[in-house]
């Protein structure tokens, strides 16, 4: 299965504010996802990461809280703009290899927003 | 969309004793039905997974079935170990379709 790093692990920031997330594989991947994953919750997809296209939104995710990066087949990023405390949340990149394959999830980022 | 109920939510279990956790679905057109287990600070790491044309599927200690008809699935861990502690999450996707749906997790708790 691919190897995936998200960068950074964690970080605390100031409401108003945003972040970049960065996810990487170490091999080209078909398909590239971000999950949020609130505190003692489940998983909850954002958006499907597009290689040279727009990111696809899922329902209750807009791009101007969350526009999504994909220039490669091994690199996407996720921003969380205007960040408020209800953002506060572990950040996931997923991605799958082909059609029929399963998801792998990278480690996430912890966000807390103060 | 696709709606996936997962219990318990909590499960202790003795070292040695077998874990079961259930899961339901909604939609007759999901086809894979993945199982991750997530520990603390860490992503979902997928264990096992299993397809609508298969009803059981073993690995090891681990092991899943599939209902169709009923529309659920289940995870099976035999001879449980202290590293078996974490939050399992059970998965659904449709036919085509990239986006898995969540149950809501199972905290498992393997007492030495």
């Amino acid at each position: 299965s691919a190897v995936i790093s998200q960068k950074p692990s964690r970080d605390i920031c100031q409401r108003g504010t945003s972040l970049t997330i960065q996810c990487q594989v170490d091999s080209q991947v078909t398909m590239m996802f971000w999950y949020r994953q609130q505190p003692g919750q489940s998983l909850t997809l954002i958006a499907t990461a597009n290689q040279g296209s727009e990111a696809t939104y899922e329902s209750g995710f807009v791009i101007d809280k969350f526009p999504i990066s994909r220039p490669n087949l091994t690199f996407s990023t996720l921003t969380v703009s205007n960040m408020s405390p209800e953002d506060s949340s572990i950040y996931l990149c997923s991605v799958d290899v082909g059609l029929n394959q399963p998801q792998h999830f990278g480690d996430g980022t912890r966000l807390s927003i103060l | 969309g696709e709606n996936v109920e997962q219990h318990p939510s909590t499960l202790s279990v003795q070292e040695g004793d077998s874990a079961v956790i259930k899961c339901t679905y909604s939609d007759s057109a999901s086809n894979y039905f993945p199982w991750y287990k997530q520990e603390l600070g860490k992503g979902p790491q997928l264990i096992i997974d299993i397809r609508s044309n298969v009803g059981e599927k073993k690995d090891q200690r681990i092991a899943v079935t599939l209902n169709k008809t009923a529309k659920h699935f289940s995870l099976h861990i035999t001879e449980t170990q202290p590293e078996d502690s974490a939050v399992y999450f059970c998965a659904a996707q449709e036919a085509g379709a990239n986006n898995l749906f969540f149950g809501t997790g199972t905290r498992l708790t393997v007492i030495p």
